[in-house]
């Protein structure tokens, strides 16, 4: 069965600073593998997405994500985090032969001034 | 594109009622829905999974007579939470995929939420 495992639930940054957030996964097969956030309330949206090909992969809002099979990683970064960045994180992989995804546990970044 | 609204975005109901909630999306045929809840800090668990014409699957423990889902159109899935009750109190998100077109996993495009509050 597959699985996501988010290292952190809370992660706390100066604005600036670099954002590393954890992610890994359980797969038999090769999965495909996503970030999405979400803000207070409100649904998620896509961050990024890996699916085949090349390994690293550039999101929206100055994201990217190395998926690397050796660690079975996809850990989420950008270089310099922004106030707005403040949100809730998931890892999610979607599941093979259901098309079902399968949610981390969150991590939640904070900005801090 | 690949919009997904939510209709309410927020109710508010007395134990015993029933309550729906609407799930479209606005700008493409969704063969597939899915329903979420999540519980505040917490991640999203999957309720049920919907396709277009048939019943829908819903996971271990969820109890289907409480929560129906129809989803009888391309663009259209509804949740109706039934004889609802305070511990029915929660948020929850539909998402919605579109035809595989050639890809072997199917993107899923979530809607904004509904946030129940049962008294």
């Amino acid at each position: 069965a597959q699985s996501v495992t988010q290292l952190g639930s809370h992660v706390s940054v100066s604005e600036g600073a670099l954002v590393l957030l954890r992610c890994n996964y359980s797969s038999s097969v090769p999965p495909y593998l996503f970030w999405y956030v979400q803000y207070p309330n409100q649904g998620l949206q896509l961050l990024l997405k890996y699916t085949t090909g090349a390994t690293l992969v550039k999101g929206i809002n100055g994201f990217e994500a190395e998926f690397k099979k050796s660690e079975t990683s996809f850990h989420l970064t950008k270089p310099s985090a922004h106030m707005s960045d403040a949100a809730e994180y998931f890892c999610a992989v979607s599941e093979s032969n259901t098309g079902k995804l399968i949610f981390g546990q969150g991590t939640t970044l904070q900005v801090k001034p | 594109g690949a919009v997904v609204s939510q209709h309410p975005s927020r109710v508010i109901c007395k134990s015993g009622t029933s309550v729906k909630i609407e799930c479209r999306s606005l700008d493409f045929q969704a063969t597939t829905m899915f329903w979420y809840r999540q519980f505040p800090k917490q991640s999203l668990m999957l309720m049920a999974t919907s396709n277009e014409g048939s019943k829908a699957t819903y996971e271990q423990g969820v109890e289907k007579d409480k929560f129906l889902i129809n989803h009888a159109s391309l663009t259209l899935s509804t949740l109706t939470v039934t004889s609802a009750h305070p511990e029915d109190s929660s948020f929850y998100i539909c998402s919605a995929s579109p035809p595989t077109s050639g890809y072997s996993y199917n993107e899923q495009f979530f809607g904004p939420g509904t946030r129940l509050t049962v008294l």
